[in-house]
């Protein structure tokens, strides 16, 4: 099946620094890929979405500066935390539309996630 | 109000129990997605309904579009099944159709 795969795992970064998540649709083109963030207990946040060859669409409150995302190829989108700080600190997750014939959708594939901690 | 609700929030089971897990929705609705979610975090996708019921070995997943809800059923349950079990609705029809999630069941099975 459709496969998605995220790197890293799992990241520790000084406060500060930049990280930047990638997630890689293996054996389909990943048109779309939703970035999700999650707080411990808590449910999904779409934080944006981005599409292959045009700017991403941020959920108001997301900070299009502080996470910059591309979606350079269709088959590669980043995620990149810059000067991150403690409060980033999140479980971050993609996912991907299966897409069929004229566009119709038939099920998301999720990557495996990326645990931020920023000290 | 959410727009998609869960319940219950945490489930607590004996091994070989069956479950259930309910999902009610207030939106016009495509499809209906039930996710698994490991404790490392990982997640993936069990059924995407639009109506009826399907199955998937031990689980079972059924649809009431009239009512909008949706149950999630697990039969003979077993300690590898504990997981947070999330309900997630999609509106659109296109590649682009995001979803609106629940806020998850948290399943612990006992041996």
């Amino acid at each position: 099946g459709a496969v998605v795969s995220q790197h890293p795992s799992r990241v520790i970064c000084k406060s500060g620094t930049s990280v930047k998540i990638e997630c890689r649709s293996l054996d389909f083109q990943a048109t779309t890929m939703f970035w999700y963030r999650q707080f411990p207990k808590q449910s999904l946040m779409l934080m944006a979405t981005s599409n292959e060859g045009s700017k991403a669409t941020y959920e108001q409150g997301v900070e299009k500066d502080k996470f910059l995302i591309n979606h350079a190829s269709l088959t590669l989108s980043t995620l990149t935390v810059t000067s991150a700080h403690p409060e980033d600190s999140s479980f971050y997750i993609c996912s991907a539309p299966q897409r069929g014939v004229g566009g119709y959708n038939y099920g998301y594939t999720f990557g495996s996630g990326t645990r931020l901690t920023v000290v | 109000k959410n727009e998609v609700e869960q319940s219950p929030q945490n489930l607590t089971a004996q091994e070989g129990e069956f479950i259930t897990i309910n999902c009610s929705y207030s939106v016009g609705i495509s499809a209906l997605h039930w996710l698994q979610q490991h404790p490392g975090g990982g997640i993936v996708s069990l059924f995407m309904l639009s109506s009826g019921k399907k199955k998937h070995g031990r689980l079972i997943a059924t649809i009431n579009i009239q009512e909008k809800h949706s149950s999630l059923h697990i039969t003979a349950s077993h300690p590898r099944d504990s997981a947070v079990y999330i309900c997630a609705v999609r509106s659109g029809e296109t590649s682009g159709s995001r979803l609106t999630f629940g806020e998850g069941t948290q399943l612990t099975v006992n041996p």
